[in-house]
């Protein structure tokens, strides 16, 4: 069974500090993996993803994530934080082949103070 | 292009009650999902359609939860009676398919529910 665990509940930040939010992840074999955007009050929306290829993917809005398998990570950064980008993100992973479900993390409140 | 259109947004009702939400999907996306969002968690999986068919319903309460996909557009997703614990933010989903590649999930704004 795929799993991810994001590290913090809430993360603060300032306005144009780097921006690192952290997932990991539990599988038997490199999972897909992603990042959602979930302001207040709507749905959520993909940042990026994971399938296969290049590690390092680079998403919307300046944020990027790299798969590190060796540590099992799925870490989101930006460099600069902008206000706007105060969110709720959430890690979500499921297995590669076939159909199966999108398991999430219980998410990370980012903060961005001026 | 419209994106997934949830009704309505916000509902209280009493506890015991029934309640229904209603969702469109993107057009020309055969997939939709339901999620249930609790408090201070991620989305968790409740049914799962292709075209009209419910492909995974294995955390659906069957007990008082139903969902219906006419015509494998609009999907509509019941609950009798409604409990406390049914409290949640419901988000509907859409994607192009559910099988094999990665088709992106397009979330809607959801509807949040508060049982008194």
């Amino acid at each position: 069974a795929q799993s991810v665990t994001q590290l913090g509940s809430h993360v603060s930040v300032s306005e144009g500090a780097l921006v690192l939010l952290r997932c990991n992840y539990s599988s038997s074999v490199p999972p897909y993996l992603f990042w959602y955007v979930q302001y207040p009050n709507q749905g959520l929306q993909l940042l990026l993803k994971y399938t296969t290829g290049a590690t390092l993917v680079k998403g919307i809005n300046g944020f990027e994530a790299e798969f590190k398998k060796s540590e099992t990570s799925f870490h989101l950064t930006k460099p600069s934080a902008h206000m706007s980008d105060a969110a709720e993100y959430f890690c979500a992973t499921r297995a590669p082949s076939g159909y199966s479900t999108l398991t999430f993390g219980k998410g990370t409140m980012l903060l961005v103070s001026p | 292009e419209a994106g997934v259109v949830q009704s309505p947004r916000y509902k209280i009702i009493e506890k015991k009650q029934p309640v229904a939400f209603w969702c469109n999907p993107i057009s020309g996306h055969n997939t939709l999902y339901w999620y249930r969002q609790n408090l201070g968690q991620g989305p968790e999986l409740l049914i799962r359609y292709e075209n009209e068919e419910a492909v995974d319903d294995s955390q659906l309460p069957k007990d008082r939860f139903s969902a219906e996909r006419l015509k494998g557009v609009d999907s509509t997703l019941k609950i009798q009676p409604a409990e406390l614990g049914d409290s949640a933010v419901y988000l509907c989903a859409s994607s192009l398919d559910g099988t094999g590649g990665v088709h992106e999930q397009y979330f809607g704004p959801g509807t949040r529910l508060t049982v008194t």
